[in-house]
């Protein structure tokens, strides 16, 4: 157990809808960072936020925003779906998100489902 | 851009040791991860290289060469449960912003009796 959560673990809905992924940083843990795993591409990094703050972004759609609220918990929001957006999506969480030798703790992930 | 390259599939024998290799090619470099992730679940964090040589942790080691853009973990004594993906890492630039990691496809290792 890495420390860092997510919910919901499974997530089943329609094309065209709109979803929200939580996830609670590790005890201590300023930096959040979001992927996407789909059975094609790996691990994809889509944000990272940093005590509240937006401190680098990678391939996020502009359908899809997160925050990081001031209790350091994230959430990522995804909309208008589309069934290609079925994936795994993970949050993972370290220590002040700078450093070289920082790790990443992931959490669980969340599977979602577009039908 | 981003290149990190790994064997998309390995076998091997329970007890045997195996080697997975990993070259990249980023836009800078400034440390290599090693994780492994069963089926369904998270990546779990193995190994850390930033300077050239092998960093050893117990049946795990890593081995980091820059010049070449080369890495691999090397699994001793296999079990049947490092059954797993491994995925390799790249932090590729070093700067406000720039803490992200670029993963590989991974490796899917399976070990049989």
């Amino acid at each position: 157990d890495s420390g860092v959560t997510q919910t919901p673990k499974h997530l089943i809905t329609a094309t065209g809808q709109r979803v929200t992924l939580r996830c609670s940083p590790r005890s201590g843990d300023l930096s959040v960072y979001w992927y996407q795993q789909s059975l094609d591409q790996g691990l994809q990094f889509l944000i990272q936020y940093y005590n509240g703050e937006e401190r680098a972004k990678g391939n996020i759609l502009e359908r899809f925003s997160a925050q990081q609220f001031p209790d350091l918990h994230s959430e990522l929001n995804l909309s208008s779906l589309e069934l290609g957006d079925s994936a795994l999506y993970f949050c993972a969480s370290s220590r002040r998100g700078q450093g070289a030798s920082e790790t990443q703790y992931f959490g669980p992930g969340t599977r979602l489902l577009v039908l | 851009g981003q290149n990190i390259d790994q064997p998309t599939e390995m076998t091997a024998t329970e007890g045997a040791i195996v080697q997975i290799n990993c070259t990249y090619q980023t836009s800078g470099f400034n440390g290599l991860f090693w994780y492994q992730q069963h089926a369904g679940e998270a990546p779990t964090f193995l190994s850390y290289n930033v300077l050239d040589g092998l960093e050893e942790k117990g049946r795990f080691s890593s081995f980091l060469s820059r010049s070449k853009g080369y890495s691999y973990l090397l699994l001793k004594e296999l079990q049947m449960k490092d059954s797993a993906s491994y995925l390799c890492a790249v932090r590729p630039t070093f700067g406000a912003g720039s803490y992200q990691l670029t993963f590989g496809k991974g490796t899917k290792l399976s070990v049989i009796p």
